[in-house]
């Protein structure tokens, strides 16, 4: 049973270009969750989706980053115009189905470099 | 505002000796607490959780203690080794809504 993938797991843009990450949950999972992670600091939780819905988007930055989970296809992160302050480790997460409180299993991350 | 405090930031502890790492939460809704590991480049991968109807939940040699009235919860690693050198991260979460400590870097010294 494949974990959860995440992808590219590298990638370099330069100011003002758009930056797009993939997340592929595990097998059966229905639930995504985005999240960042600047050096020497913990995970900030961005995004709660679930397909086709935005379930809680509470901690996006309100411009520049959306979020979507399609009824076919991965979780897609993007980053639209990006500063270097947006250079961090993105990383994706998935959960079961069902509702309650359940683990979530992290991908490998992607670490966006913005020059 | 921060709802899962963690500490300490760093840890150095020698092989053998016993790792200790504490978490306080704000938010009583909460009803589940992961501990996830990390190692360099890597993400973060669960080790261990507890429910608030348990005070403590052993596996191998991890342990986490649950105090429900303090609202704080612990993980402790016995004979700590090299290995397990990385960072570590509490969680509370309430439905799908997990909120993570800021991480504990153990060093674990041969």
């Amino acid at each position: 049973n494949a974990g959860v993938m995440q992808n590219p797991r590298h990638l370099v843009r330069r100011r003002g270009q758009e930056a797009r990450l993939r997340c592929s949950p595990m097998k059966g999972h229905s639930h995504v969750y985005w999240y960042r992670q600047l050096p020497e600091e913990g995970l900030k939780f961005m995004v709660y989706l679930q397909k086709e819905n935005i379930i809680d988007e509470s901690g996006m930055p309100k411009e520049r980053f959306s979020a979507e989970f399609p009824k076919e296809g991965p979780s897609i992160l993007r980053i639209q115009q990006v500063v270097r302050g947006d250079s961090a480790a993105y990383f994706c997460a998935s959960s079961p189905q069902t509702g309650g409180a359940y683990e979530q299993y992290f991908g490998p991350g992607t670490r966006l470099t913005v020059t | 505002q921060q709802q899962v405090k963690q500490s300490p930031q760093s840890l150095i502890v020698q092989k053998g000796g016993i790792s200790i790492i504490n978490c306080a939460y704000e938010n009583t809704a909460f009803d589940y607490f992961p501990w996830y590991q990390q190692f360099p480049g890597k993400g973060p991968a669960l080790l261990i959780a507890i429910r608030p109807d348990v005070s403590e939940k052993k596996e191998g040699r991890f342990t986490i203690s649950f105090n429900k009235s303090a609202k704080q919860f612990s993980l402790h690693i016995m004979d700590s080794q090299p290995g397990d050198s990385a960072t570590y991260f509490c969680a509370a979460s309430k439905d799908n809504d997990m909120r993570f400590g800021a991480g504990t870097r153990l060093t674990v010294k041969p």
